[in-house]
């Protein structure tokens, strides 16, 4: 069966400091990513996405991801943090096997940047 | 990027009461609108799949006499949370699809249940 799986439940940073999130799934077959991100007290977010192509991927406010097919992995990066990136993220593939816009969330990681 | 709105944000009622919420599309048409309940500090589970003029699709484990989903335009879904009890309290979140079989989805903002 498919299933996504963020390692961190927790990351506190200072800000300035580089940033990366691990997501890895489990599915044989045609796959599409999604990172989104949850602000305080605001509605989910498309951070950034991967159809095909270019394995890396660049987003809004400076995130990246990186998909390594042979790793499973669709990892979330940022070279830079700011106070402002504290939020919580998910990441979130489409697996083919389901309903096209069907997606499924990880566990979430919540980032938390000290000023 | 599309506008997906909820309604209410917030609703507290009594154990036994039904509570609707609404889900619109603002500035697109869905054919598919998504369900999600979020614990805290828990990810989102997919409770169902709405589709306009016909019935929703429930995840298993969800149970549709308690959880009734309407879909009755291109623009709105109404969940209804039937005999609501305390262990229905939770964060309600709705989505719709964009363009496209892979297309982004938006989300609305959440309606907060609190049944006492």
């Amino acid at each position: 069966a498919q299933s996504v799986s963020q390692h961190n439940h927790h990351v506190i940073l200072s800000e300035a400091a580089s940033l990366e999130l691990g997501c890895n799934y489990s599915y044989g077959g045609t796959v599409n990513l999604f990172w989104y991100v949850q602000y305080p007290g605001q509605h989910l977010q498309l951070l950034l996405k991967y159809f095909s192509g270019d394995p890396l991927v660049k987003g809004i406010k400076g995130f990246e991801a990186e998909f390594i097919k042979s790793k499973f992995s669709f990892n979330l990066r940022k070279p830079s943090v700011q106070w402002s990136d504290t939020a919580e993220y998910f990441c979130a593939p489409n697996f083919h096997s389901g309903s096209a816009r069907q997606l499924t969330f990880g566990s979430g990681t919540q980032l938390t940047v000290l000023p | 990027g599309a506008v997906v709105s909820q309604h209410p944000s917030r609703v507290i009622c009594k154990s036994g009461t039904s509570v609707k919420i609404e889900c619109r599309s603002l500035d697109f048409q869905a054919t598919t609108m998504f369900w999600y309940r979020q614990f805290p500090k828990q990810s989102l589970m997919l409770m169902a799949t709405s589709n306009e003029g016909s019935k929703a699709t429930y995840e298993q484990g969800v149970e549709k006499d308690k959880f009734l989903i309407n879909h009755a335009s291109l623009t709105l879904s109404t969940l209804t949370v039937t005999s609501a009890h305390p262990e229905d309290s939770s964060f309600y979140i709705c989505s719709a699809g964009g363009t496209g079989n892979t297309g982004e989805l938006f989300f609305g903002e959440g309606s907060r249940l609190t049944v006492l």
